[in-house]
Order: structure tokens, then sequence, then C-alpha cells
């Protein structure tokens, strides 16, 4: 099985700020990785697919880049609505895997 | 607009079963892998299932194999997820998405197994 590691598992930041948030697979997995945003008590909203291509209505302050084995999300420009836990997946093969989730706190 | 609408979840003793929908619009159902993940109580995502539209080939991770067995209804645009033998461990919101690259997502339906 695919591995994913995902840090920091918790960061404090500033409305304003540009964070990142890296993920790390172990083994190859070209481009096949996703990010989410989870709020709570609400289902995971998909943000970037293809390591870096953005869904359709997020804004431009997220990007995601990488390949093969270590990706980042960025978000330049953090907004109150971001304050979120996020997530990464491979979906290179089965089973499908998680990072264990960024908790992005004021 | 693409909807997903998961329903079926509820309580039930360990050893028990339940049959959990996920009814999909607003896309070409059979163009696309649905899959089933699970978050447990104050836990991280985690994988359960996979089914190809086309020609139903599925995938279970192994904490479900032998147990879940998921399933569709073409005409129903409608993926199915029959849990058997369910454990205290399989108790989480379970949610269905759309493609392994979780495109969109069901807005959950939670699964309690307790005594």
């Amino acid at each position: 099985d695919i591995q994913m590691t995902q840090s920091p598992s918790s960061l404090s930041a500033s409305v304003g700020d540009r964070i990142t948030i890296t993920c790390r697979a172990s083994q190859d997995i070209g481009n096949l990785l996703a990010w989410f945003q989870q709020k709570p008590g609400k289902a995971p909203k998909s943000l970037i697919y293809d390591a870096s291509s953005l869904q359709g209505g997020v804004p431009s302050r997220f990007s995601g880049s990488g390949s093969g084995t270590d990706f980042t999300l960025t978000i330049s420009g953090l907004q109150p609505e971001d304050f979120a836990t996020y997530y990464c997946q491979q979906y290179t093969n089965y089973p499908l895997t998680f990072g264990g989730g960024s908790k992005v706190e004021i | 607009e693409v909807q997903l609408l998961d329903s079926g979840g509820g309580l039930v003793q360990p050893g028990g079963s339940l049959r959990l929908s996920c009814a999909a619009s607003g896309f070409t159902f059979k163009n696309y892998v649905m899959t089933w993940v699970r978050q447990a109580p104050g836990k991280g995502l985690e994988w359960v299932s996979s089914i190809i539209i086309s020609d139903g080939s599925t995938y279970y991770a192994d904490s479900v194999k032998g147990r879940f067995t998921i399933s569709r209804d073409n005409s129903m645009d409608t993926v199915y997820l029959q849990m058997n033998n369910l454990r205290a461990e399989d108790t989480a919101i379970y949610y269905c998405s759309q493609a392994t690259s979780g495109l969109n997502w069901g807005q959950g339906t939670l699964v309690t197994v307790s005594s």
C-alpha cells in the first residue's frame, strides 16, 4: 500500500498569511494526487486534482504542485473561510490512501 | 449540478447489517468510478470501496473485504454499500464520492455500531 505522510499535522496562521502543506508518498505516484478541504460537520470538498489542477469554483489563492513523491498545497493570502482541515489523497492505485490531515487554525 | 445523496445509515448492533445508498445526478453515471469513504469520529478519511460503473469491477479495503459489498443500479444512477457483520470499529460517517479523485461528495450518512 502507498503511505501518504502530511505535514504539519496542525499549524497556526493569520488572515493574509501564505501557508504551505506538504504531502509525501511512499512511492512514485506520478501526478495522481488530490487535495481536499474539510470543515467541521461537513463533507470534504475537492480543491485540486492531478496535483496542480484547480477544481472549478475554487479560488485562485489555492495552488498545488509536485510530482513523483513530493507535493505541496499553498494558500496565498489566507481568508477566514480557509480555516479548516486539509487532506491529500493518492489515486494511482488501490487501495486509495489519504494523508493524516493538516488542521489550519487561527 | 452534480448531486450525491447518501442515505441508509443508522444504529445497528454488532454483527448486524445495513445497506447504504448513494443517488447520483447531474453527470453521466456510467462514465465514472464511484467510491465510498468513511470517517470515524474525530479521525481522518479512510477509503472503503470503489466500483467501476461501466463494467462493475469492484475494489475493497482489507478492513472490510468479505463483509461489505459495493454494487450499482445503472437504471437508477445509484450505488450501494451492503455492510454485513458490522463491528464497533465500523462506526463512522460514510460518504460516497465521484471518481477516484473525489470530484464531488455526498453529505454523508452516519453508521453507529453499538449494543
